[in-house]
């Protein structure tokens, strides 16, 4: 069980928005950044959102991060079937002293 | 283009040990702290270890504490990781991650690479 909790799942329709909420703690997302990573099935993860809600080069501005007290979201607009797969969210935690992940949300685009 | 490329899973019985490699390049290694991570079979992300830009300084999750030893070899580009005891709990598919900034924490989860990942199993 993480530390960081994520709904394990979520879905919606192409060209509709969803988000995907990371409740955290005092000992992680308050004090800390919180990133997003996608996992396509069969693939390595990618880095999708970090320092709460930068974008790399080649994310697409659909994807979008924020945080808000001891919680994180992904919000994804004009959702696309290549969009189905894992999402994580991750932040450093002090009572662990490392990074965590969140169990993860699966995606599905119906 | 930044490669991350690991090597050295296979099937090992309980108590056995192992050695993973990442092979790195396209960017500058020695400059970047590096991390492993793993997923068990249908399961979630568990970061496991991580290692300075200098290899000097050395981290890991409570689940691996003294049965994996993390280093690196910036002359050679690469990232190691010897798991020693190995137990059923630590199947899993083991990713290599390049830290995305200079000026973060050595144990930051901000990983902008990932390695494909090799599969570990461990099982009679």
């Amino acid at each position: 069980q993480s530390v960081l909790t994520q709904p394990p799942s979520a879905s919606g329709t192409p060209g509709q928005s969803v988000t995907i909420s990371c409740s955290g703690s005092n000992s992680n997302i308050v004090s800390y950044y919180v990133y997003w990573y996608q996992q396509l099935p069969g693939t390595a993860p990618k880095l999708l959102i970090y320092r709460n809600n930068q974008r790399p080069s080649g994310v697409p501005d659909r994807f979008s991060g924020s945080k808000s007290g001891t919680s994180g979201s992904l919000a994804i607009s004009g959702l696309r079937s290549e969009d189905e797969g894992d999402y994580y969210c991750a932040a450093w935690d002090d009572s662990l002293s490392g990074p965590v992940f969140g169990g993860g949300t699966k995606l599905t685009v119906l | 283009e930044v490669q991350l490329l690991e090597s050295g899973g296979g099937l090992v019985q309980p108590g056995g040990a192992l050695r993973l490699s990442c092979a790195t390049s396209g960017f500058t290694f020695s400059t970047f702290a590096m991390s492993w991570v793993r997923q068990a079979p249908g399961m979630g992300l568990e970061w496991i270890s991580a290692v300075s830009s200098s290899g000097d300084s050395t981290y890991y999750a409570d689940s691996v504490k003294g049965r994996f030893t993390i280093s690196r070899d910036n002359s050679e580009n690469t990232l190691y990781l010897r798991m020693n005891s190995l137990r059923g709990e630590d199947t899993a598919i083991y990713f290599c991650a390049k830290v995305g900034s200079t000026v973060v924490r050595n144990t930051s989860p901000y990983f902008d690479y990932w390695g494909h990942g090799t599969l570990v199993t461990v099982s009679s």
